[in-house]
């Protein structure tokens, strides 16, 4: 099973919300990736956990949390977004480690919208 | 600063032909080298990928041809169907970086009935 689930497909949220996106995976990988990507764009990583620790952040702004409750699941906590925040949110997995060239399997995302 | 310069930026291609989309690297350290496609609305799927040691890797109908001294590699779409209608990505990896993936620009694949 090569399946990343993630929830909920969409989401609307207003610029004063608090809300969360889920993402799990039962591949046995030990390391789980936040992108965003806007219509029209490569995905652009936000995140990399490896081995439920921050590897990787990439100056992202703190109104996006990101957390490794266990092994299978990566929250991404939302929090006094902008317009500018609307794009799909793509959750992957890989195996883990610095020195890694395994692949990354996609979920199929979250759309979110701002107001 | 794109780390991976893909074109064209979009391809319309009759059933039955080749769609042929090119990619080009700076960075010699990137050693490994996927591609991804995205369908609207759903993530990106791996599509198939080389190492630089490797000319040439066919899958089925997918091909990926790799040139390591001008730090070229193209994805060859031979026969194309109307499925293969779809956004193509490609990408490499540094094998010290965490997994991190630099991504191109993308190209729009339509092939027409």
């Amino acid at each position: 099973d090569t399946e990343v689930t993630q929830t909920p497909k969409h989401l609307v949220m207003g610029m004063t919300n608090k809300k969360s996106l889920k993402c799990e995976q039962h591949m046995g990988h030990r390391a789980m990736y936040w992108y965003k990507q806007k219509a029209k764009k490569p995905p652009e990583l936000m995140f990399v956990y490896s081995y439920e620790k921050l590897s990787i952040n990439e100056s992202v702004p703190s109104r996006f949390s990101p957390e490794c409750p266990n092994s299978s699941l990566l929250n991404l906590h939302l929090h006094a977004l902008q317009p500018e925040d609307s794009a799909l949110y793509l959750c992957a997995s890989s195996q883990p480690g610095r020195q890694t060239t395994d692949t990354q399997y996609f979920g199929p995302g979250t759309r979110l919208t701002v107001l | 600063q794109q780390q991976v310069k893909q074109s064209p930026q979009s391809l319309i291609v009759q059933k039955g032909g080749i769609s042929i989309i090119n990619c080009a690297y700076e960075n010699t350290a990137f050693d490994y080298f996927p591609w991804y496609q995205q369908f609207p609305g759903k993530g990106p799927a791996l599509l198939i990928a080389i190492r630089p040691d490797v000319s040439e890797k066919k899958e089925g109908r997918f091909t990926i041809s790799f040139n390591k001294s001008a730090k070229q590699f193209s994805l060859h779409i031979m026969d194309s169907q109307p499925g293969d209608s779809a956004t193509y990505f490609c990408a490499a990896r540094k094998w010290d970086s965490w997994g991190k993936l630099q991504f191109g620009a993308g190209t729009q694949v339509v092939v027409t009935p």
